[in-house]
């Protein structure tokens, strides 16, 4: 039971314009939402995070948004750039007992962005 | 300060075989886990340790042995391996309070091949 999931495993835009990158859970204990980014060859490093209380969080180019009713969250990078290319993975977790702040992650979506 | 250090950083076992993945980190935090990502699978959660003498099963344990004798150190041990235990796996760490609490920080990496 894959508990977050991204729907799309590949996306490919042109450099300039935005990519928006999906994420959707199922768990609604989850009171914390995380999007990672990994480039060949190389560990996950932390890109942005949210909270469950937070519908927007923004740092720079990169925007997450939250719809907690539809259990959804986005990552919109504006504008993109070809050093965006790699793997992006979404992650959630939950401070509760039943889930000792652990994070799960999502299966990722590579972006492409062409020069 | 050098973070989250996986040795070795690539292995090739036979069927049967044992061995440890070692994992250290020198940022003192209490939580550290394992991960394997598997190519349409993400990052899945192996096993994972709250602090020092503590360690609890993710979302795929079997085939895997850890133990948490230090704050430093999480090995991750496969008794027995398998063709199925083939992947990339991941250390990562983090604090358990405090700001940035929930953002896990990665090592590079450990390419382990199974024949």
């Amino acid at each position: 039971d894959q508990q977050v999931k991204q729907n799309s495993p590949s996306l490919s835009v042109q450099e300039g314009r935005i990519s928006i990158l999906n994420c959707d859970y199922t768990n609604s204990m989850f009171d914390y939402f995380l999007w990672y980014k990994k480039y060949p060859a190389e560990g996950p490093t932390f890109l942005i995070s949210i909270s469950s209380i937070k519908d927007k969080n923004e740092d720079g180019r990169f925007t997450v948004f939250l719809n907690k009713s539809a259990k959804h969250l986005s990552l919109h990078i504006v504008p993109s750039q070809p050093g965006d290319s790699a793997v992006y993975f979404c992650a959630a977790g939950g401070h509760g007992s039943s889930n000792t702040g652990k994070l799960i992650f999502g299966q990722g979506t590579t972006l492409q962005v062409k020069p | 300060n050098a973070g989250v250090t996986q040795t070795p950083k690539f292995q090739v076992l036979k069927t049967g075989q044992s061995m440890t993945l070692q994992c250290a980190q020198d940022m003192n935090h209490e939580y550290m886990s394992w991960y394997r990502q598997d190519p349409g699978m993400g990052l899945r959660l192996i096993h994972y340790s709250v602090g020092a003498g503590i360690t609890d099963q993710g979302e795929v344990p079997n085939g895997y042995n850890v133990s948490r004798s230090t704050t430093e150190d999480f090995p991750l041990r496969l008794l027995s391996a398998a063709p199925s235990q083939t992947s990339v796996y991941f250390c990562a760490s983090r604090s358990q309070g405090g700001s940035g609490a929930n953002v896990l920080t990665f090592g590079a990496g450990s390419r382990l091949t199974v024949l």
